[in-house]
């Protein structure tokens, strides 16, 4: 199974917050990153947070780290049928930088 | 700043057929890596280069597959003989130096019949 692990789906109303979340396995991971995949095309990065950081805000993007429960979480405000995607969680290993990826959570933005 | 590029974007064939994949990382990135992305889940690596060195080959099915980078700039990944099971996307992605944040081309579609 995955290292890393998200929900799969996540229906939002637009113009509501969503929230996704990741759990990771390696408590030594140094960056955790949040990748957008829209359909046919590669990952976008979205943003990153250092592991000694409990929350980074980008625009509309929060992310929020729990280290002690390995949590991940990012939070899409106002969210707009152009974030209709799927969400990756990642975790950077400290000891060889290898990036760990979730299975994606589906993200569909209704109106 | 051109982004990292690949090419085909798509490719249909047959079973035991040979394929090829290109990838043109960042100007001046000196790590090169690249991933699997089977439908439904996460990418994953199968081989990640410095400069024209491979650091990592540990997850790839060397029996089949291959990849080079042979002036430390543009890779190649070949998959001879194909399976039913290499239908997956392949990205390659670059970043500066190791421990750097990671940026992904569109992948090529892989479809084997």
């Amino acid at each position: 199974g995955e290292d890393v692990e998200q929900s799969l789906f996540l229906s939002v109303r637009e113009g509501d917050s969503s929230v996704i979340n990741c759990t990771y396995t390696d408590s030594s991971s140094t960056y955790l990153y949040w990748y957008k995949q829209e359909p046919g095309a590669g990952l976008q990065l979205l943003t990153y947070i250092f592991s000694n950081m409990d929350m980074k805000q980008d625009q509309r993007l929060t992310v929020l780290l729990n280290k002690k429960d390995k949590h991940l979480s990012l939070r899409i405000a106002d969210t707009q049928t152009g974030d209709s995607a799927i969400y990756f969680c990642a975790e950077g290993r400290s000891n060889d930088y290898k990036l760990s990826f979730g299975a994606g959570t589906t993200v569909t933005v209704r109106a | 700043e051109a982004g990292v590029a690949q090419s085909p974007r798509y490719k249909i064939i047959e079973k035991r057929q040979s394929v090829a994949f290109w990838c043109n990382p960042i100007s001046g990135h000196a790590t090169l890596y690249w991933y699997q992305q089977i439908l439904g889940q996460g990418p994953k690596l199968l081989i990640q280069f410095q400069n024209n060195g491979v650091v990592d080959d540990s997850q790839l099915p060397k029996d089949r597959f291959s990849a080079e980078r042979l002036k430390g700039v543009d890779s190649t990944l070949k998959i001879q003989p194909a399976k039913l099971e290499d239908s997956a996307v392949y990205l390659c992605a670059s970043s500066i130096t190791g421990p750097n944040t990671q940026y992904f081309g569109p992948g090529t579609r892989l479809t084997v019949l």
